[in-house]
């Protein structure tokens, strides 16, 4: 069955940088499109944005909430996922997680991590 | 962008039918997916593609989605059913993933 296991979550100041990734296993890594979720403590859901796999050209879509401060990025060999994160502000702080799509033609998230969280305050 | 709606809340008798509902225009011409979360823990995904149930989802949670209206039925309401639970669509216009914003089931 497919695992999923984040880590790099913490305590950041606002302005700084954080590289989350995700160890994938029990799944063909490679093939799949992966995204990043999050949830503010007490709130709900948000997408923060997905990775398609390289064989459908690794392009990359972000939530507009995060666009242009996040990136994200994988290595097929250490079927690992990554979510850097730059210029971290307070509404920032959430727990991250890494989840698969394993059908490409439509989005939903078929396995979720077990979450790293982000603290970000002065 | 596209939005969808959820009650805040859902109560139902403990063995009776809970109804969850996830509004939004036109949602029938979309794919709705439906995710469970408990109390500290992660999503689990409970239905997708408006009524498929992953393996190891019981058969008591089924889907639905026409016109502007997606529900997630679970029959014969258990204690352990209690959650959060959200709904979820592909906006094609935006590219971009929506959530609904979350209903809180209780199981009296």
């Amino acid at each position: 069955e497919a695992q999923l296991v984040e880590s790099g979550g913490g305590f950041v100041k606002p302005g700084g940088s954080l590289r989350l990734s995700c160890a994938a296993s029990g799944f063909s890594f490679s093939n799949a499109w992966m995204s990043w979720v999050r949830q503010a403590p007490g709130k709900g859901l948000e997408w923060v944005g997905r990775i398609r796999s390289k064989t459908d050209g690794g392009t990359t879509e972000y939530a507009a909430t995060v666009k242009g401060r996040f990136t994200i990025s994988r290595d097929d060999s250490k079927n690992t996922l990554f979510l850097q994160m730059s210029n971290l502000k307070t509404e920032d702080t959430a727990v991250y997680y890494c989840t698969t799509q394993l059908m490409t033609s439509v989005t939903y998230f078929d396995y979720w991590g077990q979450g790293t969280l982000v603290t970000v305050s002065s | 962008s596209y939005e969808v709606t959820q009650p805040l809340s859902v109560s139902v008798a403990l063995g009776q039918t809970a109804r969850v509902t996830c509004g939004g225009n036109n949602i029938g011409s979309k794919n709705v997916n439906w995710y469970q979360q408990k109390s500290g823990q992660a999503p689990v995904l409970v239905i997708s593609r408006d009524n498929n149930r992953p393996s190891g989802i019981p058969e008591r949670f089924s889907g639905s989605n026409s016109w502007n209206t997606a529900t997630l039925t679970i029959s014969r309401a258990q204690a352990g059913d209690e959650a959060d639970y959200y709904c979820q669509v592909w906006d094609s216009s935006t590219a971009r993933v929506v959530f609904g914003g979350g209903t809180k089931l209780t199981v009296l």
